[in-house]
C-alpha cells in the first residue's frame, strides 16, 4: 500500500523558513516523479512544485521561484520542501503527491502552515 | 504558463441528477487532462486521467471526455457521496500541473 506522510508544518513568523518532509514506503520511490501542492484555508489546489524521480529537475510555480527549493533522497525514501522568505499569502496545507502517468496518484494527508506574527 | 478555467464555480443539484462540470485550458493541452473529488478535510483523489480514462475503483457512473482545450466531467446519476469539490488539472507542462479553480457541488 502507498503510503505518503508530511511533517514539518508549524506556525513561522513572515519572512522566516520552514522544511516540510514527506516519508514514503509501498512503492519504487527512485522511480516516480513527486510534487507539492498546497491548499490555502477555504481555497482551491495550487501545484507549488515538481521533481524528477532521479533529483536532476525540478519545477516550481511564479509564486514560490526563487523562495522554495523541492529536493529529495532516495535512499531515505523522502521528499523535502525548504521553504524561505515565508509570506502570510504561503499559509496552506501542503500535500506531497505521487506522479504517475502524468496525474498526482497519490496523496498524503497534508501538513499545514501558518505564516503569521 | 498554461490557465486553467472551470464553470461553473458553484453547483446545485439533487441525488439522482445528471451533472456536467467543463474546463477550459488558455492553450492545446492535447488529452492531458485530470480530474479530481475532494471533501471537505480530505486529501484530492484522482477520478479520471488522459481525459477520460476512469481511475481503478472509480464508479462508472463518472465520465470525461474532450481533447484540445475543452474538457467536461459528467456525473450520470448524482449519488449521496458525490457532494464535493472536483477540479481539474492540465498535465501537459512538466511536472507544473495547474489545476481549475474547483467546482463545489451542493445538494439542492
Amino acid at each position: 500500500e502507498v503510503q505518503l506522510l508530511e511533517s514539518g508544518g508549524g506556525l513561522v513568523q513572515p519572512g522566516g523558513s520552514l522544511r516540510l518532509s514527506c516519508a514514503t514506503s509501498g512503492f519504487i520511490f527512485s522511480t516516480y516523479a513527486m510534487s507539492w501542492v498546497r491548499q490555502a484555508p477555504g481555497k482551491g489546489l495550487e501545484w507549488v512544485s515538481g521533481i524528477g524521480a532521479t533529483g536532476g529537475t525540478t519545477y516550481y510555480a511564479d509564486s514560490v521561484k526563487g523562495r522554495f527549493t523541492i529536493s529529495r533522497d532516495n535512499s531515505k525514501n523522502t521528499l523535502y520542501l525548504q521553504m524561505n522568505s515565508l509570506r502570510a499569502e504561503d499559509t496552506a496545507v501542503y500535500y506531497c503527491a505521487k506522479v504517475s502517468s502524468t496525474m498526482a496518484a497519490s496523496w498524503g494527508q497534508g501538513t499545514l502552515v501558518t505564516v503569521s506574527s | 504558463d498554461i490557465q486553467m478555467t472551470q464553470s461553473p464555480s458553484s453547483l446545485s443539484a439533487s441525488v439522482g441528477d445528471r451533472v456536467t462540470i467543463t474546463c477550459r485550458a488558455s492553450q492545446s493541452i492535447s488529452n492531458y487532462l485530470n480530474w479530481y473529488q475532494q471533501k471537505p478535510g480530505k486529501a484530492p483523489k484522482v477520478l479520471i486521467y488522459a481525459a477520460s480514462t476512469l481511475q481503478s475503483g472509480v464508479p462508472s457512473r463518472f465520465s470525461g471526455s474532450g481533447s484540445g482545450t475543452d474538457f467536461t466531467l459528467t456525473i450520470s446519476s448524482l449519488q449521496p457521496e458525490d457532494f464535493a469539490t472536483y477540479y481539474c488539472q492540465q498535465s501537459y507542462s512538466t511536472l507544473i500541473y495547474t489545476f481549475g479553480q474547483g467546482t463545489k457541488l451542493e445538494i439542492k
